[in-house]
């Protein structure tokens, strides 16, 4: 049981570049989370899913895209790669019978 | 003001001491409250849910929750050097979804 799954765990984009972060989970939640967080500053939600075909907003958008075709992915995009997107970057997925969530190993940007 | 506060430290105490780290809150709504320990580079792991007010133990943890204060609790037994680590509060209004996280408190136990 893998739980959630974070691909790449770091990464170094240059100014303006795309990428997208990977996650998986096989524990069949149907919550699903994108968080960042800087130093000191705790976690910020980007965007999150209750369910496939569902995503909405969370705190701090700007700058992210998700989809989330299947119960198992939630993939998040980022377009015209910014200094300020430099941040360790969570996925999480929790559904309404599970204690907490379940967070993966995390993925590691630096925009430069 | 912010939703959840929660002392950034860092906290440094030796090993065997009793530890109590703290989270305020601002909504009275808060029903589910979570504790999460983080390991450097590594993602946050679920330490110890709670629901409303009261205790909850479990081991050398425990986790106090205060309603009517809007404060929150975890204290460790018998510190252990591998307790060393950033914890940080979550709660909500909802089970399982949209909770809000503290930003952390960086704990250091001495050997």
């Amino acid at each position: 049981n893998a739980g959630v799954t974070q691909t790449p765990k770091f990464r170094i984009l240059k100014i303006g570049q795309s990428m997208t972060l990977q996650c998986t989970q096989d524990m069949n939640h149907n919550y699903m989370y994108w968080y960042r967080q800087d130093p000191g500053m705790g976690l910020k939600l980007i965007y999150y899913s209750v369910g496939a075909g569902i995503t909405d907003k969370g705190e701090v958008p700007n700058g992210y895209n998700v989809s989330r075709s299947t119960t198992e992915d939630f993939p998040l995009r980022l377009e015209l790669a910014a200094p300020s997107q430099t941040s360790v970057y969570f996925c999480a997925s929790s559904s309404e019978t599970a204690y907490g969530y379940t967070f993966g190993s995390g993925t590691r940007l630096t925009v430069v | 003001q912010k939703e959840v506060e929660q002392d950034p430290g860092p906290l440094s105490v030796p090993e065997g001491a009793i530890v109590s780290l703290n989270c305020t809150y601002s909504n009275s709504a808060f029903q589910y409250f979570m504790w999460y320990r983080q390991y450097s580079r590594k993602g946050p792991e679920l330490l110890m849910y709670t629901y409303s007010s009261g205790n909850k133990e479990d081991g050398r943890f425990t986790a106090q929750v205060d309603k009517s204060s809007k404060y929150i609790s975890l204290f460790i037994r018998d510190s252990q050097p591998s307790d060393s680590a950033t914890y940080l509060c979550a709660m909500s209004t909802d089970y399982g979804q949209n909770f809000v996280f503290g930003p952390g408190t960086r704990l250091s136990v001495l050997p």
